[in-house]
């Protein structure tokens, strides 16, 4: 059974780092994308990052692009986002949430199917 | 970046109604179309995928369908646990963009 735990979050001042890790508790990690998505609050999903299975492909939003690294280790079957330069518009809850690959009418879909329960970031002076 | 927008942004209802979200692309974008619940406090739960392949383990009252540019979310009869916020995303192109996401209350 996958599940998804993230970790690291927190208080930190404008300007700080914050490092947060998500461990998945199932045996298919090491197949699959991963991502990280943000909601702020009393806001929508925001994308932020996604990496491929092997970190070969890794994308961001032009939001954090620059200042976030995402990076995973399928020995430990853990994710991780670098985050640095944080805003005070960087507060958000933080979801990792993994990408399944299924076959659909339009040949193969992505979509994220299992979530984390999210982790509270907090940029404040 | 493709752009989503859904309507309404805000819907009332009543259990057993049937409603309908409507969720537009600002470009074509297939059939790459996933819709997520999202109850207060709760991550996301993966409803549709494909704009029209129901989830495993998702009441079969939720239906997709849709291609190209407009899409559409259907929950034939409301019970009382769907009374919440879902949202569209698309998965044609980075960035795997949101739609702003529509809050059906009583």
């Amino acid at each position: 059974e996958v599940q998804l735990v993230e970790s690291g979050g927190g208080l930190v001042k404008p300007g700080g780092s914050l490092r947060l890790s998500c461990v998945d508790s199932g045996v298919t990690f090491s197949r699959h994308s991963m991502t990280w998505v943000r909601q702020a609050p009393g806001r929508g999903l925001e994308w932020v990052s996604s990496i491929s299975s092997s970190s070969g492909y890794i994308n961001y939003a032009d939001s954090v692009k620059g200042r976030f690294t995402i990076s995973r280790d399928n020995a430990k079957n853990s994710l991780y986002l670098q985050m640095s330069s944080l805003r005070v518009e960087d507060t958000a809850v933080y979801y990792c949430a993994r990408e399944s690959v299924r076959y659909c009418s339009a040949g193969s879909c992505s979509s994220f199917d299992y979530w984390g329960q999210g982790i509270l970031v907090t940029v404040s002076s | 970046d493709i752009q989503l927008t859904q309507s309404p942004s805000f819907l009332s209802a009543s259990v057993g109604d049937r409603v309908t979200i409507t969720c537009r692309a600002s470009q074509v974008i297939s059939n790459y179309v996933a819709w997520y619940q999202q109850k207060p406090g709760k991550a996301p739960d993966l409803l549709i995928y494909g704009a029209s392949t129901l989830q495993s383990g998702v009441p079969s009252r939720f239906s997709g369908s849709g291609s190209g540019t407009e899409f559409t979310l259907t929950i034939s009869s409301l019970q009382p646990e769907d009374f919440t916020t879902y949202y569209c995303q698309q998965l044609h192109v980075y960035p795997f963009t949101f739609g702003p996401g529509t809050k059906v209350d009583v």
